[in-house]
């Protein structure tokens, strides 16, 4: 079943560490996106990418990397981690589903920075 | 400054109980329209989406309404349940075919009580 992953769940993590969240999906498309939630807030846009070997940034600034090598794989990493990078974060793809223009969440991944 | 504004911010109402959620945006030019539950801890799913053209469209016991010269959208949950308890995010794009830029408001926080 075409879907896309995100791991871990659940991180948490010391400041200082490195820390790499991983997004799949297997639904082909070719637009991924990641972004930041706290809690009742709006999405922010930190990075997307358009194909392989795609990277922007996005809206928000962000502290944070990502590589795009395979189409289904984009992975978001953080060189150091600090309390202020506790979030959660999205990942999305986004294509042609349900007749028109849709995007797919991810279950998200929930970051504590102690 | 497009921009995509929700009311109320929260929302509490007792199980089968109807109610209604606001969205009002000023994104230019508008392609689509579209709603998203996210539970708590989870990634948005779509639950419905409307053009240019359509002023209403339902998705079982939900109802979203669409008025693109008030630039307002509803959505309309009937006979409400404990499971209806999540956020609701409005989503609004600029440009449908080309897959435009997505504004995202700040969504309703809606609890159902037994």
């Amino acid at each position: 079943e075409a879907d896309i992953y995100q791991t871990p769940r659940y991180l948490v993590i010391g400041t200082g560490k490195k820390i790499t969240l991983e997004c799949s999906q297997t639904m082909g498309h070719d637009k991924m996106y990641w972004y930041q939630q706290d809690p009742g807030m709006e999405l922010h846009l930190i990075h997307y990418s358009y194909g392989v070997n795609s990277t922007e940034k996005g809206d928000l600034s962000s502290e944070s990397t990502v590589s795009r090598i395979r189409t289904e794989h984009f992975p978001l990493t953080l060189e150091s981690a600090r309390p202020s990078h506790t979030s959660q974060y999205l990942c999305a793809c986004r294509g042609l589903g349900e007749g028109t223009d849709t995007q797919y969440f991810g279950p998200g991944t929930r970051l504590t920075v102690l | 400054k497009n921009q995509v504004e929700q009311s109320p911010q929260s929302l509490i109402i007792l199980e089968g109980k109807n109610c209604t959620l606001q969205c009002n945006y000023t994104v230019s030019p508008f392609s689509n329209l579209r709603w998203y539950k996210q539970d708590t801890g989870r990634g948005p799913v779509s639950l419905t989406i409307m053009t240019f053209s359509e002023n209403t469209k339902s998705n079982g016991r939900y109802t979203a309404t669409l008025d693109a010269d008030t630039k307002q959208s509803s959505l309309h949950i009937t006979a409400s349940q404990l499971s209806d308890s999540a956020s609701y995010i409005c989503v609004v794009s600029d440009r449908g075919s080309t897959l435009g830029r997505l504004y995202f408001g700040r969504g309703t926080q809606l609890t159902v009580w037994p």
